[in-house]
């Protein structure tokens, strides 16, 4: 089955503890991104990659990071997650950029006491 | 810089009425439209969009580059539209992808 899958699903963890939520693909799409989603705000992007070894920020970077060594997988990174990181985050790919339909992930609920 | 407007955060019409959830949106170009849809505890996933020039679900939705609005529509609305929805336009390099902040639909019985 065609999918994006996330884990964890759900994570509490205390401020500074470093933390990294997995994001994998199995439909060979080029193009994948990081968002985080809070009330009133609806979904801004964290970061993206358009392929192995290439990222970019989006609109909201500070204070994650991110890799691509493999095309499949595109791990979210917190170093020292703070409370204000408390949200809801969303992983997505698409075949070559982001003008075509993104597939998501289920999300991570992530809490940071 | 670009920018998506969905002027409603909240919208909620009775079960059989008419449905309209307009965005509005500001990016160089002529971006690629779409509409995503999340149901309660879903992931997002594509409703529809404009290139395909489909109808989802009895949705349907009018680009007007006049006016720079790609609003979605549906003559009449059903209990399980219910959900939240999200105006997306996307261009190529830097103009990227832009989610607006999203309409809550409910439709009432």
């Amino acid at each position: 089955e065609a999918q994006v899958t996330q884990n964890p699903r759900y994570l509490i963890t205390v401020t500074g503890k470093k933390l990294t939520v997995t994001c994998s693909q199995n439909m060979n799409h080029e193009y994948m991104s990081w968002y985080r989603q809070d009330p009133g705000l609806g979904l801004r992007q964290i970061y993206y990659s358009m392929n192995v070894e290439v990222t970019d920020k989006g609109d909201v970077p500070e204070g994650y990071k991110v890799s691509r060594k493999e095309k499949r997988n595109f791990p979210l990174i917190l170093e020292s997650p703070s409370p204000n990181q408390t949200s809801l985050y969303f992983c997505a790919s698409s075949y070559f950029s982001e003008v075509n339909e993104q597939f998501f992930g289920p999300g991570t609920r992530l809490t940071v006491l | 810089a670009q920018r998506v407007t969905q002027p409603e955060k909240l919208l909620s019409v009775f079960k059989g009425a008419p449905v309209e959830l307009k965005c509005n949106y500001s990016y160089s170009g002529s971006p690629e439209l779409f509409w995503y849809v999340q149901y309660s505890r879903q992931r997002l996933q594509l409703l529809l969009r404009h290139i395909s020039r489909e109808s989802i679900k009895g949705f349907t939705a009018d680009l007007n580059k006049g006016e720079t609005s790609f609003h979605l529509k549906k003559p009449f609305a059903q209990e399980e539209d219910s959900a939240m929805y999200y105006c997306a336009p996307a261009g190529g390099g830097a103009d990227g992808l832009t989610f607006g902040k999203g309409t809550h639909l409910i439709i009432q019985p």
